[in-house]
């Protein structure tokens, strides 16, 4: 089955950038949707097809997608950001075909 | 504006069935295909399966961990998809989100989430 590797925790303080990456084999030819998940929240989608946001996210978020790995950056990290995040994807020839990664907490500092 | 709301959590033992609602509302629910997400307590997310829109087969998937044993349906007039759980284990104990799907050429993924609902299996 295909895997989807994050570092299980990011730290960042406010004002700064924070970078999640998701890992898996040859990711870059598959599209990456992210979502972000707050305690006791349900998951909301904050990014889709590698770079694109849904309508409310705000620009702070962005995305991208090459190679090996994906990155979810988000610019001037505010308190109201910390999270956990998922990246996701479509293997058509993997078991289970929609594979999550294991998941990422944001501390902001 | 789109709303899931689950309903049909609750505890059951090993080895019951249990049956869970997503009622949708704030979108045409024929022209999407629709899924479930769980999550186990302290975990991360688990894909459990989807259900195709009519129009491309109303057709479904499922995750290995679940096949044989869960079953998603519609119900395209009163705009509900249901899971049917069967021999449930206690690791199936999780917080089971519907989802608005968007799957399209390769492209899979979750646009709208409900608000979850926890079933509990345990004896």
């Amino acid at each position: 089955s295909y895997v989807l590797t994050q570092p299980p925790s990011v730290s960042v303080a406010p004002g700064k950038t924070a970078r999640i990456t998701c890992g898996g084999n040859n990711i870059g030819s598959k599209s990456v949707h992210w979502y972000q998940q707050k305690p006791g929240q349900a998951p909301v989608l904050v990014i889709y097809y590698d770079s694109d946001r849904p309508s409310g996210i705000p620009e702070r978020f962005s995305g991208s997608n090459s190679g090996n790995t994906a990155t979810l950056t988000i610019s001037r990290v505010e308190a109201g950001d910390e999270a956990d995040y998922y990246c996701q994807v479509w293997d058509s020839s993997s078991d289970p075909h929609v594979v999550f990664g294991g998941g990422t907490k944001l501390t902001v500092l | 504006e789109v709303q899931l709301v689950e309903s049909g959590g609750g505890l059951v033992q090993p080895g019951r069935s249990l049956r869970l609602s997503c009622t949708a509302s704030g979108f045409t629910f024929g022209d999407y295909a629709m899924s479930w997400v769980r999550q186990a307590p302290g975990k991360g997310l688990e894909w459990v399966g989807f259900i195709r829109s009519k129009a491309y087969g109303g057709t479904t998937e499922y995750a290995a961990s679940v096949k044989g044993r869960f079953t998603i349906s519609r119900d395209d007039s009163k705009s509900i998809a249901y899971l049917q759980m069967n021999s449930l284990k206690t690791e199936d104990t999780a917080v089971y989100y519907c989802t608005r799907t968007i799957a399209a050429a390769g492209i899979f993924n979750f646009d709208y989430w409900g608000q979850g609902t926890l079933v509990t299996v345990s004896s």
